[in-house]
């Protein structure tokens, strides 16, 4: 079974700190996603990874950045947390060939005050 | 751009009856869709994979992919109240490995 596991389930963060969000697949997974979720809004890409050391913005990459020192563990991070960036955060992989089914880390739920 | 669109919902099905769900997508060359299931405060997970005409069916779920009306439905049948959850469409992307999501539609199951 595939296993994908993010290092907090919820997280609570001041204005202005920087927070690292972290994400491990036990299944050599190529591909690496982070997404938010926010009601009404659905699933938004921040950033993927489709290799070490290689990263592709999403379609909301402003205010985080990424990195992917290892093939196994792809990071988020928000530089100055801000209020709008509470959400719930998902990571997800898969393998690297068209058509690869997405799984999915059990989420972070990010608070921002 | 391609486009996944559903109805956000909710929908209310009685227990029992089938459930349809429905996705229409804006790319005629999309060959292949994805039926995820979310419940309430947890990441979404995989129920069926369907990449030709017709239909598709594992256990009480089937799912139907019409290409020519640009439309994928999801049907579960003997709705149980454990179905009750988001239901989320997404189709590949030409170029790279992302998926194209739908914004989901919420099936309740009244028992």
């Amino acid at each position: 079974d595939v296993k994908v596991t993010q290092s907090s389930r919820y997280l609570v963060k001041r204005t202005g700190e920087k927070v690292f969000l972290e994400c491990v697949q036990d299944m050599d997974h190529e591909n690496m996603f982070w997404y938010r979720q926010d009601p009404g809004l659905g699933l938004r890409l921040i950033y993927f990874s489709y290799d070490v050391k290689m990263k592709e913005k999403g379609d909301i990459p402003e205010g985080y950045s990424v990195s992917r020192e290892k093939k196994e563990r792809f990071s988020l991070i928000l530089e100055s947390a801000s209020t709008n960036q509470t959400s719930m955060y998902l990571c997800a992989s898969s393998l690297a060939t068209h058509q690869e089914t997405q799984y999915f880390g059990p989420g972070t739920r990010l608070l921002v005050l | 751009q391609k486009e996944v669109e559903q109805n956000s919902g909710p929908l209310s099905v009685p227990e029992g009856a089938i459930a349809s769900l429905n996705c229409t997508y804006s790319d005629r060359g999309s060959q292949s869709f994805f039926w995820y299931r979310q419940y309430s405060g947890k990441s979404p997970e995989l129920i069926m994979f369907i990449y030709s005409n017709g239909d598709k069916e594992d256990g009480r779920f089937t799912a139907q992919l019409n290409k020519a009306s640009q439309y994928v439905s999801l049907l579960i049948r003997d709705s149980q109240p454990s179905d009750s959850a988001t239901y989320l469409c997404a189709a590949p992307m030409d170029s790279n490995y992302q998926l194209i999501w739908g914004a989901g539609t919420k099936l309740i199951i009244k028992p």
